[in-house]
């Protein structure tokens, strides 16, 4: 069974940083281009950031350019998202899901439950 | 940068009815790159539909997806009561982007 756990969200104040992770499990991780998807609270999704299956290629929306980085680790088949000079208009629940496809981004099949993260002074 | 709008915003139909959702892409796309997605309250989206007309896995056919060049549509087909949610519209060329929504509620 797919599942993807996401972690690490919680409470930062403005210009402040987090470091959100997702662990994978039930597939061969490696083979799978993965996204960090958001949702402001009573709101729609927004894509975030992109990571092919190798980690070779990165893909980020222009929201977050310079202040997100995302990442993996395919020995620990664990993503994860760097976020830095934090704004008010972060504050979502972020979601990991992983691409039908191991390069590019396309369309999302498994999604975590999300974790939360609210940026506030 | 291709915009995707949906609509309506909300439907509201009684189970038993059929729906069709719209998505139009403010550029000619690919369906290959169009994807639909349902999100219950407190739940994470789950993929509906792919390449604009191909089931994912575990949907049922009573969902259907059709569309070319700029507009795309869902239509579900004898609305039962777990269908009712938010579905969203998604374009997956270069940077991925979705549309806003269309809340499809009981009547």
């Amino acid at each position: 069974e797919v599942q993807l756990l996401e972690s690490g969200g919680g409470l930062a104040q403005p210009g402040g940083s987090l470091r959100l992770s997702c662990t994978a499990s039930g597939f061969t991780f490696s083979s799978h281009a993965i996204s960090w998807v958001r949702q402001a609270p009573g709101k729609g999704l927004e894509w975030v950031s992109g990571i092919s299956g190798s980690g070779s290629d990165t893909y980020d929306a222009d929201s977050v350019k310079g202040r997100f980085t995302i990442s993996r680790d395919n020995s620990k088949n664990t993503l994860y998202l760097q976020m830095n000079s934090l704004r008010a208009e972060d504050t979502a629940l972020y979601y990991c899901a992983r691409s039908r496809c191991s390069n590019g981004i396309c369309e999302l099949d498994y999604w975590g439950q999300g974790t939360l993260v609210t940026v506030s002074s | 940068e291709i915009v995707l709008t949906q609509s309506p915003g909300t439907l509201s139909l009684s189970p038993g009815e059929g729906a069709t959702l719209s998505c139009r892409a403010s550029q000619s796309v690919s369906s290959s790159y169009i994807a639909w997605y349902q999100q219950k309250p407190g739940q994470a989206p789950r993929l509906l539909m792919y390449s604009a007309s191909s089931r994912a896995t575990g949907i049922p056919d009573r969902f259907s997806g059709s569309g070319a060049g700029t507009y795309f549509t869902l239509t579900i087909s004898r609305l039962e009561p777990e269908d009712f949610a938010v579905y969203y519209c998604q374009l997956h060329r270069n940077l991925p982007t979705f549309g806003q929504g269309t809340k499809l509620a009981i009547k």
